[in-house]
């Protein structure tokens, strides 16, 4: 069983807000993922990190930021909710080179 | 960007009975092609990584099959049981920072 963890696993937040997504992985993985889904659609990688304080934009535009301060923690934040940030939020994990991503449970936000 | 096509988008299928779908990416600068199970309310999980032309890979029955040189690969399900319905995801890696590109996948139900 994969060691990745994500909280909450839903959240209903108001528009304006700041929230943070939060994801650890005991696994000891270099590289972590921040991905975006809709319903029926692929998805989209919106962060990702190789390591500590590495951190990059992926292929989707995002207003979220996240910070790799630990190897286990990779946390994505929304400083101001906008309905249009409604979405599932997964992370990810996996050891260098093209090996098997390991996968939290997933976010799914509402913003009202 | 990658483009990933797979295909069908959704499938319904008899239990008991054997189906297959597909993945389609460009050929060009692979380096891995990955394939994983989503079930509802669960995470992503590998199925396999497959990286050589004309590789075959099985768990079970479930088995995989690789064409890096027309840019497909095809997934087969022998003897479906209600377990196996899940939505299956494609990703083939970019072999220059070995990200994954997801396709849309298939959604695979199992009709008792």
């Amino acid at each position: 069983e994969a060691d990745i963890y994500q909280t909450p696993r839903y959240l209903v937040i108001g528009t304006g807000k700041k929230i943070t997504l939060e994801c650890s992985q005991t696994m000891g993985h270099d590289k972590m993922y921040w991905y975006q889904q809709d319903p029926g659609m692929e998805l989209h990688l919106i962060h990702y990190s190789y390591g500590v304080n590495s951190t990059e934009k992926g292929d989707l535009s995002s207003e979220s930021t996240v910070s790799r301060i630990r190897t286990e923690h990779f946390p994505l934040t929304l400083e101001s909710a906008r309905p249009s940030h409604t979405s599932q939020y997964l992370c990810a994990s996996s050891a260098w080179g093209g090996t098997e991503a390991f996968f939290g449970q997933g976010t799914r936000l509402t913003v009202v | 960007i990658l483009n990933v096509e797979q295909s069908p988008q959704s499938l319904h299928v008899q239990e008991g009975d054997s189906t297959n779908f597909t993945c389609s990416f460009p050929s060009s600068n692979f380096y891995a092609l990955h394939w994983y199970r989503w079930e509802t309310a669960k995470s992503p999980e590998a199925l396999f990584v497959m990286t050589l032309n004309g590789d075959e890979k099985k768990k079970g029955r479930i088995s995989a099959t690789l064409n890096t040189k027309e840019g497909y690969s095809y997934l087969y399900i022998k003897g479906s049981q209600p377990e196996d319905s899940a939505t299956y995801l494609c990703a083939p890696v970019r072999d220059s920072n070995y990200q994954l590109i997801w396709g849309a996948g298939t959604k695979l139900i199992i009709k008792p």
